[in-house]
C-alpha cells in the first residue's frame, strides 16, 4: 500500500522569509496530492492540492511542485506570516481506484516574528 | 470549498454508555465519507471508509463492532462508540469526498469517557 513520508517534523522560519515542506510516497499510481493545513483545535483544511497531469500549482502565497520520476512532492510558501503557523499534513492517494487518502506524520510550522 | 459538520462538537459520557456522533456533507453529494482519530501532536488516523449503501471498510486494528458506522445517505454518515471506555477518548474527525475528489473535514467531536 502508499505510505508517504514528510519533512521536516518541525520547521521554524522568521517571518516574510519562505517555508519548504517535501513528502515522498511510494506508490507510483498515485496521482492526486492535497496538502491540509491544521491550527489547534480545528478541522484539517485543504489549502492546495495537485494532480499528476501537472508538475506545479500557486495559489497566491502558496505553491506546490510535484515530480513523478522521483515521487516527490513539496509546499512552498513565500512571505511567511504569523497566521501561517499550524501543522500542515500533505497526502498522497490514487483516483483512478478510489482509495482512500494516506497522510504524512505532519509538518509544525513556527513562524517567528 | 465545500462544508460538512459534525455534531456534537465535545461530548462526555460515562464508562459503558454509547455514544454517536453525526457527520454531514452541506452542500454536495459525498458517497465516501471517512473517519478518522486524533491524538494530540499526531497526524490524522484512519479508521474507517463508508460508502453509501454498503458497509464500512474498517482499518486494521479498528473493532467494528465497537465502532458502528452507518452512511444511509449521500449527506450522512454516523459514528457510534459502543461501550466506551476511558481509552477511547479522542479526537473524531470525519471528512467527506465531493464528486472531484477533494475531501473535506469536520470540525470533530472531542469525546471524553469518564
Amino acid at each position: 500500500g502508499e505510505n508517504v513520508e514528510q519533512h521536516p517534523s518541525t520547521l521554524s522560519v522568521q517571518e516574510g522569509d519562505s517555508a519548504v515542506i517535501k513528502c515522498t510516497y511510494s506508490d507510483s499510481a498515485s496521482n492526486y496530492f492535497p496538502w491540509y493545513k491544521q491550527e489547534l483545535g480545528k478541522r484539517p483544511q485543504l489549502i492546495i492540492d495537485i494532480r499528476s497531469n501537472v508538475g506545479e500549482k500557486k495559489d497566491q502565497r502558496i505553491a506546490v511542485t510535484l515530480n513523478k520520476t522521483a515521487k516527490h512532492f513539496s509546499l512552498h510558501i513565500t512571505e511567511t506570516q504569523p497566521e501561517d503557523s499550524a501543522v500542515y499534513f500533505c497526502a498522497a492517494s490514487n483516483m483512478n481506484r478510489d482509495d482512500k487518502i494516506i497522510f504524512g506524520k505532519g509538518t509544525r510550522l513556527h513562524i517567528l516574528p | 470549498g465545500a462544508v460538512v459538520s459534525q455534531h456534537p462538537s465535545r461530548v462526555i459520557c460515562k464508562s459503558g454508555t454509547s455514544v454517536k456522533i453525526e457527520c454531514r456533507s452541506l452542500d454536495f453529494q459525498a458517497t465516501t465519507m471517512f473517519w478518522y482519530r486524533q491524538f494530540p501532536k499526531q497526524s490524522l488516523m484512519l479508521m474507517a471508509t463508508s460508502n453509501e449503501g454498503s458497509k464500512a471498510t474498517y482499518e486494521q486494528g479498528v473493532e467494528k463492532d465497537k465502532f458502528l458506522i452507518n452512511h444511509a445517505s449521500l449527506t450522512l454518515s454516523t459514528l457510534t462508540v459502543t461501550s466506551a471506555h476511558p481509552e477511547d477518548s479522542s479526537f473524531y474527525i470525519c471528512s467527506a469526498r465531493d464528486p472531484i475528489y477533494e475531501q473535506y473535514f469536520g470540525p470533530g467531536t472531542r469525546l471524553t469517557v469518564t
